[in-house]
């Protein structure tokens, strides 16, 4: 039973599409994450959402807008995609100050 | 602010030989610490953490990591390097209290035959 689910896994799309990823988890996790991973395998955090409520915002363009309809669910929308958005979406949740465990990471690749 | 390095973004060792990736974090309070691997086109998993508790951390597949106050290090070691131990590594920091870790720019492990 996958602790943290993420769809789609791959997503090709054109300049200019909406999309959106979804994620939930099944650990009973307070906090859930969005992170954003560049092909340098960097990786940068997005979101962060304790108990629907958002927590941490970083620097990302508008067009980003996270939803947490429930503890166990946080999606990412993007609007009016653009090809830097390529990259892999990760999801991650955790209990504070403990280990994050992650998804198993969405492509997107903007064409 | 927390930051975290780790010295080197590839690491190349011998099958068989020891592998050593570092990670130095910079903070004033003794923080949890965490190694994870992301094996390609796969998401990230827990190799080990350091909690406040023993010093030496053991993780899975064999790794293990001493947290030193001192150095403010906390190095990733595995005895022997296996074929399936290439992957990307990263070492991650987390402020007691904190909702965000704090991760290092990772290391490609790279083993030879």
């Amino acid at each position: 039973d996958t602790a943290v689910s993420q769809t789609p896994k791959y997503l090709v799309t054109q300049m200019g599409n909406d999309k959106s990823i979804k994620c939930e988890q099944n650990l009973g996790h307070d906090t859930m994450y969005w992170y954003k991973q560049d092909s340098k395998k960097f990786l940068k955090i997005m979101f962060s959402y304790n108990n629907k409520e958002l927590i941490i915002n970083e620097t990302v363009p508008n067009r980003f807008s996270p939803k947490s309809p429930d503890k166990a669910h946080l999606n990412l929308h993007i609007n009016s995609l653009e090809l830097g958005d390529s990259a892999v979406y990760f999801c991650a949740s955790s209990q504070i100050s403990t280990e994050a465990f992650f998804g198993q990471g969405t492509r997107l690749t903007v064409v | 602010a927390q930051s975290v390095t780790q010295l080197g973004s590839h690491v190349s060792v011998s099958e068989g030989a020891l592998v050593l990736l570092r990670c130095n974090y910079s903070s004033s309070v003794p923080p949890y610490l965490f190694w994870y691997v992301q094996y390609p086109n796969q998401g990230l998993q827990l190799l080990l953490k350091y909690t406040s508790a023993a010093t030496l951390v053991k993780g899975i597949n064999g790794f293990e990591a001493e947290f030193k106050k001192s150095e403010t290090s906390f190095h990733l070691t595995k005895p022997s390097a296996h074929m399936s131990d290439a992957a990307e590594y990263f070492c991650a920091v987390s402020d007691d209290g904190n909702y965000q870790l704090i991760w290092g720019a990772g290391t490609k492990l790279i083993i030879k035959p």
